[in-house]
C-alpha cells in the first residue's frame, strides 16, 4: 500500500535555531499533502495544504513565515519551523492521498520536535 | 463549519467487543475514516466508508453509518490488548479535502 517516509522522527533543537521536517510518499506520487500538527493528548489540527509546484494554504492562524512549505516535487514536501520558539514544542504530522487511485489519507509516522 | 465529536475514553474487557462512536455535523461529507494511533506514533488508516454506505465490514472492523443522525461507529469485535491505541474519526467533503478529525477516544483493554 502506499506509504509515507517523514524524517526526522524526533529533534530537539535550541531556541532561535530552524528545523526541516520532511515528508516523501514512496510509491505514488501526491500532488497534495497536508501538515497537521498535535498537542499533546489533544487531535491534529491542521495546518496547511502544500500543492505541488504552487504557494502552500495556510489555516486561519498558523504564521506562513514561520512555517514555511516547500512541495518542490510530486514526491516531497517540507515544512520548516523558522526561529524556533519552546511553544513551537509539537507533534507534527504529514499526510498525502494516492491520487493515483485508493482511498483514504497515508500519514508519516509524525516528528516530535522539542525546542529548548 | 466542520465538528466532529467522540468520546474522550473507553475501557473493554479483552475478548469483548468495543463500540467506539462519533457524531459529525457537516452534512455535506462525502468520506468518513477511522484512524488508529498507538503512542508516538503517526495515523493508521483501519477502515473508510462513503456516504452512500450503510455498513462495512473487515475481518473484526464493522463500521456503521446513521447518515440521518450523523452518527459513526467502528465496532472491534473480540477486542485484544495490541488494541489499546487513540482512534480518530475524521470526515472529508471530497478526496482532495483534508480531513476533519474528532478529538480521539482512547481505548484500553484490560486483560
Amino acid at each position: 500500500g502506499a506509504v509515507v517516509s517523514q524524517h526526522p522522527s524526533r529533534v530537539i533543537c535550541k531556541s532561535g535555531t530552524s528545523v526541516k521536517i520532511e515528508c516523501r510518499s514512496l510509491d505514488f506520487q501526491a500532488t497534495t499533502m497536508f501538515w497537521y500538527r498535535q498537542f499533546p493528548k489533544q487531535s491534529l489540527m491542521l495546518m496547511a495544504t502544500s500543492n505541488e509546484g504552487s504557494k502552500a494554504t495556510y489555516e486561519q492562524g498558523v504564521e506562513k513565515d514561520k512555517f514555511l512549505i516547500n512541495h518542490a516535487s510530486l514526491t516531497l514536501s517540507t515544512l520548516t519551523v523558522t526561529s524556533a520558539h519552546p511553544e513551537d514544542s509539537s507533534f507534527y504530522i504529514c499526510s498525502a492521498r494516492d491520487t493515483g487511485g485508493g482511498h483514504g489519507y497515508t500519514f508519516g509516522s509524525g516528528t516530535r520536535l522539542t525546542v529548548v | 463549519g466542520e465538528d466532529v465529536e467522540q468520546s474522550l475514553f473507553l475501557s473493554v474487557r479483552e475478548g469483548d467487543s468495543s463500540v467506539i462512536n462519533c457524531t459529525y455535523t457537516d452534512s455535506s461529507s462525502t468520506y468518513l475514516y477511522w484512524y488508529k494511533q498507538e503512542p508516538g506514533a503517526g495515523l493508521q488508516l483501519l477502515t473508510y466508508i462513503f456516504s452512500n454506505m450503510d455498513m462495512k465490514q473487515d475481518q473484526r472492523l464493522t463500521v456503521l453509518l446513521n447518515k440521518k443522525d450523523k452518527h459513526l461507529s467502528l465496532r472491534i469485535a473480540d477486542t485484544q490488548t495490541g488494541d489499546s491505541a487513540i482512534y480518530f474519526c475524521a470526515e472529508s467533503l471530497s478526496g482532495n479535502t483534508p480531513l476533519v478529525f474528532g478529538k480521539g477516544t482512547r481505548l484500553s483493554v484490560i486483560a
